[in-house]
Order: C-alpha cells, then sequence, then structure tokens
C-alpha cells in the first residue's frame, strides 16, 4: 500500500523568510499526482499545490513550489517570503486512483512575526 | 466557489447512540468522500462514493455505514457510537471522470465527542 511520510510533525519560520516541508512516499506506481494541502485553524482544508508525477517541471504557484525527486519519492513544499497567514498544518497527499488518496500525518508551521 | 457544507460542527453523544453526520456539495460532483482526521495519523478515508447509491470501503470502514441517496447529499452514519470513534470527520468531493488529479474539496469539519 501506498504510504504518505511527514517527517516533521513541527516547523516555525521567521516572517517573510523561506521554510521547506518534507515529506516522502512510497509508491510501486509511475503515474499519480502529489498534493499539498492547508488546514488553517478555521479547518478548512484547501489545495495549495498540485504536481503530476509525468511532469519532470516542478510546480510553482506564487510563493509556493515544489521539489519534485521521482526516482527518490520525495515531494517537499518551499513557502518563500513566509506570511503570518501561511501558519497552518499542512498535509502532503498521494493520489493514484479516485477512490485511493494518502495523506501524511501532517506538519504544523507556525509563523513568527 | 465550490461549497462542501457539513451540517454539525460540533456534536456531543452518549456511547451507544445512532450518530448522523450530513454532507452537502454544490458543484455536481460525482466523487464524494469521509475522512477521519486524528492527531499524528493525518487524514484517514473512511468511505467513498463515485456515484448515486455507489460506495466504496476506504481504510476504517469498521463501525460506519454510508448512504448516498442523491448526488449532492452524502451521510456518515454512527450504528452504535463508541468512545474510540472520537474524532474530526471531514467530508469532501471531486469531480469524478477518471481523472485523479481533480481537486478534492473539504467542507470545515465535524467534532465528534462520545461520551
Amino acid at each position: 500500500a501506498q504510504t504518505v511520510t511527514q517527517s516533521q510533525p513541527e516547523m516555525s519560520v521567521q516572517e517573510a523568510e523561506t521554510v521547506t516541508l518534507s515529506c516522502t512516499y512510497d509508491t510501486s506506481e509511475s503515474d499519480y499526482y502529489l498534493f499539498w494541502y492547508k488546514q488553517p485553524p478555521s479547518r478548512q482544508m484547501i489545495l495549495v499545490i498540485r504536481q503530476e508525477a509525468y511532469k519532470q517541471q516542478n510546480a510553482t504557484e506564487n510563493r509556493f513550489s515544489v521539489n519534485f525527486q521521482k526516482a527518490a519519492k520525495s515531494f517537499s513544499l518551499k513557502i518563500s517570503d513566509s506570511q503570518l497567514g501561511d501558519a497552518a498544518m499542512y498535509f502532503c497527499a498521494y493520489r493514484r486512483t479516485n477512490n485511493d488518496m494518502r495523506f501524511g500525518a501532517g506538519t504544523r508551521l507556525t509563523v513568527k512575526p | 466557489d465550490v461549497k462542501v457544507t457539513q451540517s454539525s460542527r460540533y456534536l456531543v453523544k452518549r456511547t451507544g447512540e445512532k450518530v448522523f453526520l450530513e454532507c452537502v456539495q454544490d458543484m455536481d460532483h460525482e466523487n464524494m468522500f469521509w475522512y477521519r482526521q486524528d492527531p499524528g495519523l493525518g487524514l484517514r478515508l473512511i468511505y467513498f462514493s463515485y456515484d448515486v447509491k455507489m460506495k466504496e470501503k476506504g481504510d476504517i470502514p469498521e463501525g460506519y455505514s454510508v448512504s448516498r441517496e442523491k448526488k449532492e447529499r452524502f451521510s456518515l452514519i454512527l450504528e452504535s457510537a463508541s468512545t474510540n470513534q472520537t474524532s474530526m470527520y471531514l467530508c469532501a468531493s471531486s469531480s469524478g471522470g477518471g481523472y485523479s488529479g481533480n481537486t478534492i474539496y473539504f467542507g470545515e469539519g465535524s467534532w465528534l465527542t462520545v461520551v
């Protein structure tokens, strides 16, 4: 079974600095999707960024970018110019089929003013 | 904007009670999900539905059942609540069509405490 590991339960970053959240996953498949979701204290989970495994180019969304290393099965999230509103729980997720979305345990990010 | 609405944010139920958690989405999505979220464990899939009256078990279906009589509504049922079902429950939906890259949209969650 596919598993997703987030080895950092908690991270903190100074406002305006850059932080990287780690994620590794285990799969024998070649085609799949990877996601980072953000869950702010209000609890509604929202999509931050998505990566298709067949694409070599790393996805970017404004201040958010990923470092996708397919061979190493690594999918880290980099947040640049951190803002107070970035404070949240971040979940890495893997999806192969519609009914098989696996989440990591999450990383709680604190942003210090 | 996609809206996934969970009817109850906070519930307190007694052991042995039958509990219904309701979820409605307004985007005509084919797929709907129920997840359970616990600290240190992330989100675990309880049940998945890809069409009206169709369902598939997820990783932790024991003690739960689901109902999908209408496309927009997906209910999670705890037949006889137990204290180990105290948790946050998240409903989600996504469009179907076999494309696994579709965004999954989540509701705000339902905090269930079983005493």
